[in-house]
C-alpha cells in the first residue's frame, strides 16, 4: 500500500534561515510526487511536480528514490512561505492522490 | 473563472440529519475528487470520479454517497450525520489524471453535534 509521512507536524524558523520539510514515501511503482500548500485562509493549491523539476517561490524538491523521499526545501526562509505544506504521492490506479499529515511552517521575523 | 465552488462555507448539523454538499467546477475538468480534513491526518479520500456518470469509493467512502450526472457537478450526500462526519471537506478536480496537478475548493466545514 502507498504511504505519505511528513515527520515534522510543526516546523519553526527565523526569517533568512534554511527550510528542509521532510516527506517520505512507500510505493511499490513508479512514484509521482507533488507538494501542496495552504496558506491562511486560502485553498490548497500546487507548489511543485517532482517532474517538472522546477523551482518555485525558492523552493526545490528533488524526488531520492533510493530513500524514498521527496524533502522541500528552501535556502533562505522569507515570512511569507509560513503555511500548511503537504506531500502527496499521485497513485496510478485509480489516478487519486495519496496526501501526508502536512507540516506547518512558521517563519519568525 | 471560477475554478472549483463549493457550498456551504460553514454548516452545522445534528446527529442523524441529512445534507448535500455542492461541489462545482468550470473548467471542464473530467476528474472530480472529495477529501476530508481532520486535524493532522491530513487529507483521506472518499470518493472520486473519472467522468459524468462513473464514480467510484475512495479510502473512507463509508457514510457517504455521492453522483456525477453531469461533468461540471459532483455533490456529496451525508445521509444520516455522525459526530465521526465533524471534518473539513475539500472537493478537487483535475483535467488529466492528476498529473497537471488539483484544482481545490475553498473547503466545507461541518460540525455534526
Amino acid at each position: 500500500a502507498q504511504r505519505v509521512t511528513q515527520p515534522e507536524k510543526l516546523l519553526s524558523v527565523f526569517k533568512g534561515a534554511p527550510v528542509e520539510l521532510k516527506c517520505n514515501y512507500s510505493y511499490s511503482g513508479s512514484p509521482e510526487l507533488f507538494w501542496y500548500v495552504q496558506y491562511s485562509r486560502q485553498r490548497l493549491q500546487l507548489l511543485l511536480r517532482h517532474i517538472s523539476r522546477e523551482s518555485i517561490k525558492g523552493f526545490t524538491a528533488d524526488l531520492n528514490k533510493g530513500e524514498t523521499s521527496f524533502h522541500l526545501k528552501k535556502p533562505f526562509a522569507q515570512e511569507e512561505d509560513s503555511a500548511m505544506y503537504y506531500c502527496a504521492l499521485l497513485r496510478n490506479a485509480g489516478n487519486m492522490l495519496t496526501f501526508g499529515g502536512g507540516t506547518r511552517l512558521m517563519v519568525k521575523p | 473563472n471560477a475554478g472549483v465552488t463549493q457550498t456551504p462555507k460553514f454548516r452545522i448539523l445534528k446527529i442523524g440529519q441529512s445534507m448535500t454538499l455542492q461541489c462545482t467546477q468550470d473548467m471542464n475538468h473530467n476528474y472530480m475528487y472529495w477529501y476530508r480534513q481532520d486535524p493532522g491526518m491530513g487529507l483521506k479520500l472518499i470518493y472520486y470520479s473519472v467522468g459524468a456518470g462513473i464514480t467510484d469509493k475512495g479510502e473512507v467512502p463509508n457514510g457517504y454517497n455521492v453522483s456525477r450526472s453531469t461533468t461540471e457537478d459532483f455533490p456529496l450526500r451525508l445521509e444520516l450525520a455522525a459526530p465521526s462526519q465533524t471534518s473539513v471537506y475539500f472537493c478537487a478536480s483535475s483535467y488529466s489524471n492528476g498529473h497537471d496537478g488539483y484544482t481545490f475548493g475553498s473547503g466545507t466545514r461541518l460540525t455534526v453535534v
